[in-house]
């Protein structure tokens, strides 16, 4: 079974600065992926960013990137510069392989509300 | 445009009743899912269909039902036998790029009483 833990509910960061948001994970398959998606007060989910677990290199996507270390399994997301507009909540989700049908199927984390202070 | 709509953006029903959800896509997309979303916490996955007139139980399949007779449309309905139905309802859908990224729609407020 696939699990994402986020421990963090609340953080708070300062308009301009690094922040970053703690995601691990616990999964027996040696084939997954890593995503990060964004949900605005509105409710829309937003993707933000993908890491597969055969990747070399830490995604990046503009300001996000993706600090993925294997070993310790973990997956957490830096956003550089922050803007006002990046307050919201942000989840980080698992599939499964893509040899088997959960590689359709995300799960997951409960999820860290950032707030940027002006 | 291409994307994701849902219908009505929030819906209100009194208890017993049976609701339908309306999720079109025009991204053709073949892969299309039905989440769960409870205050302050994550998405748990009700229903996935992968093509048409097929589709699979998610972690939370209980008391509702859904249809896919066209490549475009994923419709959900939330009977009476499901037990707390308020909930925000998110609809996704993804294709077999890179890493099947799921893209969503505005999602619906459901609200029974």
């Amino acid at each position: 079974a696939q699990k994402i833990t986020q421990t963090q509910p609340g953080m708070f960061v300062q308009e301009k600065e690094a922040v970053t948001l703690d995601c691990t994970y616990d999964t027996s398959d040696p084939s997954y992926g890593l995503f990060w998606y964004k949900q605005p007060s509105s409710g829309e989910m937003i993707f933000l960013i993908y890491q597969g677990s055969y990747d070399q290199q830490n995604a990046t996507e503009g300001r996000y990137s993706l600090n993925f270390q294997k070993a310790r399994k973990s997956a957490n997301l830096v956003i550089s510069a922050s803007q006002l507009g990046d307050s919201a909540m942000y989840f980080c989700a698992m599939r499964g392989p893509f040899s088997s049908g959960s590689a359709r199927q995300l799960t997951f984390g409960s999820g860290t509300q950032l707030t940027v202070l002006p | 445009d291409g994307g994701i709509t849902q219908s009505p953006k929030y819906l209100f029903r009194k208890e017993g009743q049976n609701v339908t959800l309306s999720c079109e896509q025009n991204l053709n997309h073949d892969a299309m899912y039905w989440y769960r979303q409870d205050p302050g916490q994550g998405l748990r996955l009700i229903y996935y269909s992968q093509i048409v007139n097929d589709f699979q139980k998610g972690d939370i399949a209980e008391g509702y039902s859904v249809s896919r007779e066209k490549k475009e449309s994923f419709p959900l309905t939330v009977t009476s036998a499901q037990k707390n139905p308020t909930a925000f309802y998110l609809c996704a859908s993804s294709f077999p790029g890179q890493g099947y990224e799921q893209y969503f729609g505005p999602g619906t407020r459901l609200t029974v009483t």
